[in-house]
């Protein structure tokens, strides 16, 4: 079956645009999180859906940083006049389940962000 | 609060052994495990959760000591795919964010 899916996978805006993320995730999994990657760096939790609610925001860097879920299925992560520090690669995964067992995170590609 | 990884970089000849080093300052509910190659995204290789219970690839070996916070990835007679770099991500025990915490990373580099 297909796997995480994200689109676009390379993103150049300019500092103060507003840039949308998609996410695919696999199909039957209710779990969806989302992660920032600095160059070089690990991997930063942002948000996390069960189903189309996201019970933990806490990750968010900014209001700049929103994010939904419709149809327990694709996310959008929306970041608000993007600034430079913005600049990263953004990683989506899914999985069977949260809450009180975890089962492995399956990642996406991932979208390369660039904010000139 | 992030994990710390240990050591942050490895060199190895084809056929040696590693292990990588997690460690939390606060109690652990699971250790997760997982390999990103250049360009690519992270691949799960294991879960180890509090109370003994693992599950992941067959060829990977890891511990968790729960009274300690700390989780030792074995590589062992590697193999040149084995090059990337390994992340812990760990989930702390008693709720809270239910992302993943991940540390910093291992760079594992396999020369032949």
């Amino acid at each position: 079956g297909a796997g995480v899916s994200q689109s676009p996978s390379n993103k150049v805006t300019e500092k103060g645009k507003d840039v949308e993320l998609r996410c695919d995730p696999i199909s039957g999994h209710t779990a969806l999180y989302w992660y920032r990657q600095r160059l070089g760096q690990g991997l930063e939790f942002l948000i996390y859906f069960q189903g189309n609610s996201a019970p933990d925001k806490s990750g968010l860097p900014s209001d700049r940083f929103s994010a939904e879920r419709t149809g327990e299925s694709v996310s959008t992560l929306t970041i608000q006049r993007t600034q430079q520090e913005d600049s990263a690669v953004y990683l989506c995964a899914s999985s069977l389940q949260a809450g009180g067992r975890r089962n492995e995170q399956f990642f996406g590609p991932g979208t390369r962000l660039t904010v000139l | 609060q992030q994990p710390v990884q240990s050591p942050q970089a490895v060199i190895l000849r084809e056929g040696e052994d590693a292990v990588i080093n997690c460690s939390s300052s606060k109690a652990l509910y699971s250790v997760h495990w997982y390999r990103q190659k250049h360009g690519e995204a992270p691949v799960f290789l294991m879960i180890l959760l509090k109370g003994g219970e693992q599950k992941g690839h067959e060829k990977i070996s890891a511990s968790f000591n729960e009274k300690k916070q700390q989780s030792s990835l074995y590589l062992t007679a590697s193999q040149l795919s084995y090059s990337g770099t390994y992340f812990c991500g760990t989930e702390i025990a008693g709720g809270g964010a239910d992302g993943l915490t991940f540390g910093k990373g291992t760079h594992l580099i396999i020369q032949p």
